[in-house]
């Protein structure tokens, strides 16, 4: 089973500016099957990324996606006050599907 | 609209059986690959299992192996996880989503969840 850990576990920062989350593998995801998702109270996930780096349909370009390997990187550019919500990273090439702890990103 | 539905939750007692169903629209169901995630309350994300389009590839996290069974029927649209041997760690609402192609890909789209709570 890949193991993935996500840092930080909570990341407090103000609208505007800019986030970088982590998320670390315990071996080697084949062909960059990584995703990033989000997640706010009440709802289901949001697809965000696909393939480390390819946005998903209607996710503007302040989102982005890179890394390959075991580290793997989600940078939103400039926070929206929409952004703030948790976000989970996923390995989907092989079974089981894991996913991430989730990084929290607050309102500082 | 592209949309899943899921149905079947409930409040069941420990030991206890279930049937959680999601229903596609919207979009060709038989080209696509589909899973069922589940999240505790207050917890993350948890896979749960995997279907290929043409069911002839299904896996289970080793949480739920042997207790839960998964099909799906391409002509109704119609995805179904049967949950047996219900626990109390099985509580969670459990979301049903569609991988972006036959056989594999991230999950694009969602459904707006199901709830299953075991307890005595």
């Amino acid at each position: 089973e890949i193991v993935l850990t996500q840092s930080p576990g909570t990341l407090s920062l103000s609208p505007g500016e800019r986030a970088t989350l982590s998320c670390r593998a315990s071996q080697s995801i084949s062909s960059s099957y990584l995703a990033w998702y989000q997640q706010k109270p009440g709802q289901a996930p949001r697809l965000l990324i696909y393939g480390a780096s390819s946005r998903a349909t209607g996710i503007p370009d302040r989102f982005s996606g890179s890394g390959s390997g075991t580290d793997f990187t989600l940078t939103i550019s400039r926070l929206e006050p929409e952004d703030f919500a948790v976000y989970y990273c996923q390995q989907y090439g092989r079974a089981p599907k894991t996913f991430g702890q989730g990084t929290k990103v607050e309102i500082k | 609209e592209v949309q899943l539905v899921e149905s079947g939750g409930d409040l069941v007692q420990p030991g206890g059986s279930l049937r959680l169903s999601c229903t596609a629209s919207g979009f060709t169901f038989s080209s696509h690959s589909m899973n069922w995630v589940r999240q505790a309350p207050g917890k993350g994300l948890e896979w749960v299992a995997y279907i290929s389009s043409s069911s002839s590839s299904i896996y289970f996290a080793d949480s739920v192996k042997g207790r839960f069974a998964l099909s799906r029927d391409n002509a109704k649209e119609s995805l179904y996880l049967q949950l047996y041997s219900l626990r109390d760690e099985d509580t969670a609402v459990y979301y049903c989503a569609r991988g972006q192609d036959w056989n594999t890909g991230a999950f694009d789209i969602w459904g707006q969840g199901t709830m299953v709570s075991v307890s005595s």
